[in-house]
Protein backbone atom coordinates (compact mmCIF):
# COMPACT_ATOMS: atom_id res chain seq x y z
CA UNK A 1 0.00 0.00 0.00
CA UNK A 2 1.02 3.92 0.08
CA UNK A 3 3.03 5.31 2.61
CA UNK A 4 3.44 9.05 3.08
CA UNK A 5 6.28 10.18 4.71
CA UNK A 6 6.35 14.22 5.81
CA UNK A 7 8.99 16.75 7.55
CA UNK A 8 9.23 18.19 9.58
CA UNK A 9 6.64 17.21 12.40
CA UNK A 10 7.22 21.16 13.80
CA UNK A 11 8.18 23.99 12.33
CA UNK A 12 8.46 27.49 13.70
CA UNK A 13 9.20 30.39 11.08
CA UNK A 14 8.66 34.08 11.83
CA UNK A 15 5.83 36.14 10.79
CA UNK A 16 6.48 36.96 7.24
CA UNK A 17 9.14 34.66 6.37
CA UNK A 18 8.37 31.39 4.22
CA UNK A 19 7.12 27.83 5.53
CA UNK A 20 8.06 24.57 3.99
CA UNK A 21 6.87 21.43 4.36
CA UNK A 22 8.09 18.13 1.99
CA UNK A 23 6.32 14.51 1.73
CA UNK A 24 7.48 11.64 -0.13
CA UNK A 25 5.43 8.98 -0.97
CA UNK A 26 6.51 5.49 -2.15
CA UNK A 27 3.66 4.24 -4.51
CA UNK A 28 4.68 5.96 -8.14
CA UNK A 29 0.73 4.76 -9.38
CA UNK A 30 -0.37 7.69 -6.74
CA UNK A 31 -1.69 10.50 -8.92
CA UNK A 32 -3.34 12.97 -6.68
CA UNK A 33 -1.67 14.88 -4.13
CA UNK A 34 -3.53 17.01 -1.96
CA UNK A 35 -3.07 19.21 1.03
CA UNK A 36 -4.56 19.66 4.42
CA UNK A 37 -4.89 22.44 6.66
CA UNK A 38 -6.41 21.52 10.41
CA UNK A 39 -6.85 23.34 13.60
CA UNK A 40 -7.38 22.13 16.83
CA UNK A 41 -10.81 19.43 17.21
CA UNK A 42 -12.35 20.76 13.45
CA UNK A 43 -12.07 18.59 9.99
CA UNK A 44 -8.99 18.98 7.82
CA UNK A 45 -9.39 21.85 5.09
CA UNK A 46 -8.42 21.43 1.87
CA UNK A 47 -5.92 24.41 0.81
CA UNK A 48 -4.42 23.17 -2.37
CA UNK A 49 -3.71 19.99 -4.04
CA UNK A 50 -1.73 18.95 -8.05
CA UNK A 51 -1.90 15.92 -9.95
CA UNK A 52 0.49 14.26 -11.19
CA UNK A 53 0.85 15.64 -14.70
CA UNK A 54 1.60 18.77 -12.80
CA UNK A 55 4.83 19.94 -12.05
CA UNK A 56 3.89 22.84 -9.58
CA UNK A 57 0.59 24.61 -8.76
CA UNK A 58 -0.12 28.17 -6.77
CA UNK A 59 -2.56 29.78 -5.47
CA UNK A 60 -1.85 33.28 -4.12
CA UNK A 61 0.97 32.86 -0.75
CA UNK A 62 0.20 29.00 -1.21
CA UNK A 63 2.03 26.58 -3.59
CA UNK A 64 3.02 23.11 -3.94
CA UNK A 65 5.80 21.19 -5.90
CA UNK A 66 5.79 18.16 -7.38
CA UNK A 67 9.20 15.86 -8.50
CA UNK A 68 7.34 12.48 -9.50
CA UNK A 69 10.83 10.88 -10.46
CA UNK A 70 11.95 11.28 -6.55
CA UNK A 71 8.66 10.65 -5.49
CA UNK A 72 8.05 13.91 -3.39
CA UNK A 73 6.09 16.93 -3.28
CA UNK A 74 6.18 20.01 -0.78
CA UNK A 75 3.90 22.99 0.13
CA UNK A 76 5.48 26.52 -0.07
CA UNK A 77 3.60 28.80 1.84
CA UNK A 78 5.04 32.45 1.71
CA UNK A 79 4.57 35.69 3.55
CA UNK A 80 3.39 33.81 6.50
CA UNK A 81 0.68 35.32 9.07
CA UNK A 82 -0.82 34.54 12.44
CA UNK A 83 -3.54 32.71 11.51
CA UNK A 84 -1.18 30.13 9.34
CA UNK A 85 -0.52 28.53 12.30
CA UNK A 86 -2.11 24.90 12.51
CA UNK A 87 -1.07 21.60 11.86
CA UNK A 88 -0.86 20.42 8.39
CA UNK A 89 -0.75 17.12 6.37
CA UNK A 90 -0.06 16.13 3.16
CA UNK A 91 -1.88 13.18 1.23
CA UNK A 92 -1.52 10.69 -1.48
CA UNK A 93 -4.27 9.20 -3.10
CA UNK A 94 -4.28 5.41 -4.55
CA UNK A 95 -6.99 3.26 -5.86
CA UNK A 96 -9.27 5.97 -4.50
CA UNK A 97 -8.03 6.03 -0.93
CA UNK A 98 -6.42 8.71 0.63
CA UNK A 99 -3.22 7.96 2.75
CA UNK A 100 -2.12 10.95 4.98
CA UNK A 101 1.55 12.01 5.79
CA UNK A 102 2.04 12.24 9.50
CA UNK A 103 1.20 16.20 10.22
CA UNK A 104 3.44 19.26 10.38
CA UNK A 105 2.72 21.34 13.41
CA UNK A 106 3.23 25.18 12.33
CA UNK A 107 4.06 28.07 14.59
CA UNK A 108 4.22 31.45 13.20
CA UNK A 109 5.53 33.74 15.55
CA UNK A 110 4.32 37.64 15.71
CA UNK B 1 -18.76 23.30 -2.30
CA UNK B 2 -20.12 19.97 -0.97
CA UNK B 3 -20.88 19.31 2.54
CA UNK B 4 -20.77 16.14 4.74
CA UNK B 5 -22.32 16.47 8.02
CA UNK B 6 -21.72 13.84 10.96
CA UNK B 7 -23.52 13.05 14.29
CA UNK B 8 -22.71 13.53 16.76
CA UNK B 9 -20.10 16.49 17.46
CA UNK B 10 -19.28 15.03 20.82
CA UNK B 11 -20.06 11.47 22.62
CA UNK B 12 -19.49 9.92 26.41
CA UNK B 13 -20.32 6.48 27.10
CA UNK B 14 -19.62 3.99 29.52
CA UNK B 15 -17.25 1.08 28.79
CA UNK B 16 -18.76 -1.89 27.32
CA UNK B 17 -21.47 -0.11 25.15
CA UNK B 18 -22.41 0.67 21.42
CA UNK B 19 -21.68 4.07 19.76
CA UNK B 20 -23.21 4.78 16.27
CA UNK B 21 -21.58 7.72 14.31
CA UNK B 22 -23.65 9.23 11.40
CA UNK B 23 -21.91 10.51 8.25
CA UNK B 24 -24.38 12.37 5.56
CA UNK B 25 -23.57 13.72 2.53
CA UNK B 26 -25.77 16.84 2.33
CA UNK B 27 -25.94 18.24 -1.22
CA UNK B 28 -24.42 15.04 -3.31
CA UNK B 29 -24.46 11.20 -3.80
CA UNK B 30 -21.59 9.63 -2.43
CA UNK B 31 -21.22 5.66 -3.67
CA UNK B 32 -18.26 5.34 -1.13
CA UNK B 33 -17.39 7.09 2.08
CA UNK B 34 -14.37 6.55 3.94
CA UNK B 35 -13.89 6.35 7.75
CA UNK B 36 -10.93 8.10 9.71
CA UNK B 37 -9.94 7.53 13.15
CA UNK B 38 -7.42 10.38 14.65
CA UNK B 39 -5.56 10.14 17.82
CA UNK B 40 -4.73 13.19 19.88
CA UNK B 41 -1.41 14.52 18.12
CA UNK B 42 -1.45 12.15 15.34
CA UNK B 43 -2.23 11.86 11.65
CA UNK B 44 -5.73 10.70 10.35
CA UNK B 45 -5.98 6.78 10.42
CA UNK B 46 -7.88 5.59 7.50
CA UNK B 47 -10.10 3.01 8.82
CA UNK B 48 -12.33 0.89 6.39
CA UNK B 49 -13.86 2.27 3.02
CA UNK B 50 -17.58 2.42 3.29
CA UNK B 51 -19.51 0.94 -0.08
CA UNK B 52 -23.15 1.79 -0.88
CA UNK B 53 -25.08 -1.62 -1.28
CA UNK B 54 -22.18 -4.01 -0.60
CA UNK B 55 -20.16 -5.13 2.93
CA UNK B 56 -17.23 -2.41 3.87
CA UNK B 57 -13.73 -3.10 3.17
CA UNK B 58 -11.28 -2.63 6.03
CA UNK B 59 -7.70 -1.31 6.46
CA UNK B 60 -4.89 -3.90 7.84
CA UNK B 61 -5.15 -3.77 11.77
CA UNK B 62 -8.93 -2.62 12.11
CA UNK B 63 -11.19 -4.97 13.30
CA UNK B 64 -14.72 -5.52 11.59
CA UNK B 65 -16.54 -6.88 14.05
CA UNK B 66 -15.21 -4.03 16.63
CA UNK B 67 -16.13 -1.54 14.25
CA UNK B 68 -19.52 -2.29 12.35
CA UNK B 69 -20.14 0.14 8.74
CA UNK B 70 -23.20 0.49 7.10
CA UNK B 71 -23.76 2.35 3.75
CA UNK B 72 -27.38 1.66 3.20
CA UNK B 73 -27.91 4.67 0.92
CA UNK B 74 -26.17 7.13 -1.57
CA UNK B 75 -25.90 9.97 1.36
CA UNK B 76 -25.69 8.21 4.57
CA UNK B 77 -23.03 5.92 6.36
CA UNK B 78 -22.82 5.01 10.10
CA UNK B 79 -19.42 3.40 11.83
CA UNK B 80 -21.00 1.41 15.20
CA UNK B 81 -18.23 1.06 18.00
CA UNK B 82 -19.12 -1.70 19.36
CA UNK B 83 -18.39 -2.90 23.50
CA UNK B 84 -16.05 0.38 23.20
CA UNK B 85 -13.18 0.46 25.86
CA UNK B 86 -11.11 3.68 27.03
CA UNK B 87 -8.43 3.21 23.51
CA UNK B 88 -11.13 3.45 21.51
CA UNK B 89 -11.65 7.33 22.25
CA UNK B 90 -10.68 9.22 19.76
CA UNK B 91 -11.79 11.91 16.96
CA UNK B 92 -13.47 9.86 13.89
CA UNK B 93 -13.93 10.93 10.56
CA UNK B 94 -15.59 10.36 8.11
CA UNK B 95 -15.03 11.77 3.99
CA UNK B 96 -17.01 11.59 0.68
CA UNK B 97 -16.40 12.07 -2.79
CA UNK B 98 -19.18 12.88 -5.13
CA UNK B 99 -20.37 9.71 -7.30
CA UNK B 100 -18.83 10.48 -10.86
CA UNK B 101 -15.82 12.85 -9.66
CA UNK B 102 -13.38 9.59 -10.57
CA UNK B 103 -11.57 8.27 -7.79
CA UNK B 104 -9.01 11.07 -7.36
CA UNK B 105 -12.14 13.74 -7.06
CA UNK B 106 -11.82 16.28 -3.99
CA UNK B 107 -12.38 14.34 -0.73
CA UNK B 108 -15.07 16.38 1.37
CA UNK B 109 -14.85 15.87 4.97
CA UNK B 110 -17.30 15.86 8.02
CA UNK B 111 -17.10 17.75 11.13
CA UNK B 112 -15.74 14.47 13.33
CA UNK B 113 -16.79 12.90 15.52
CA UNK B 114 -14.78 12.82 19.54
CA UNK B 115 -15.65 9.81 21.18
CA UNK B 116 -14.54 9.71 25.31
CA UNK B 117 -15.27 6.18 26.70
CA UNK B 118 -15.15 6.05 30.12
Amino acid sequence: GENVEQHPSTLSVQEGDSAVIKCTYSDSASNYFPWYKQELGKRPQLIIDIRSNVGEKKDQRIAVTLNKTAKHFSLHITETQPEDSAVYFCAAIRAQKLVFGQGTRLTINP
Amino acid sequence: GAVVSQHPSRVICKSGTSVKIECRSLDFQATTMFWYRQFPKQSLMLMATSNEGSKATYEQGVEKDKFLINHASLTLSTLTVTSAHPEDSSFYICSARPSGTGGTGELFFGEGSRLTVL
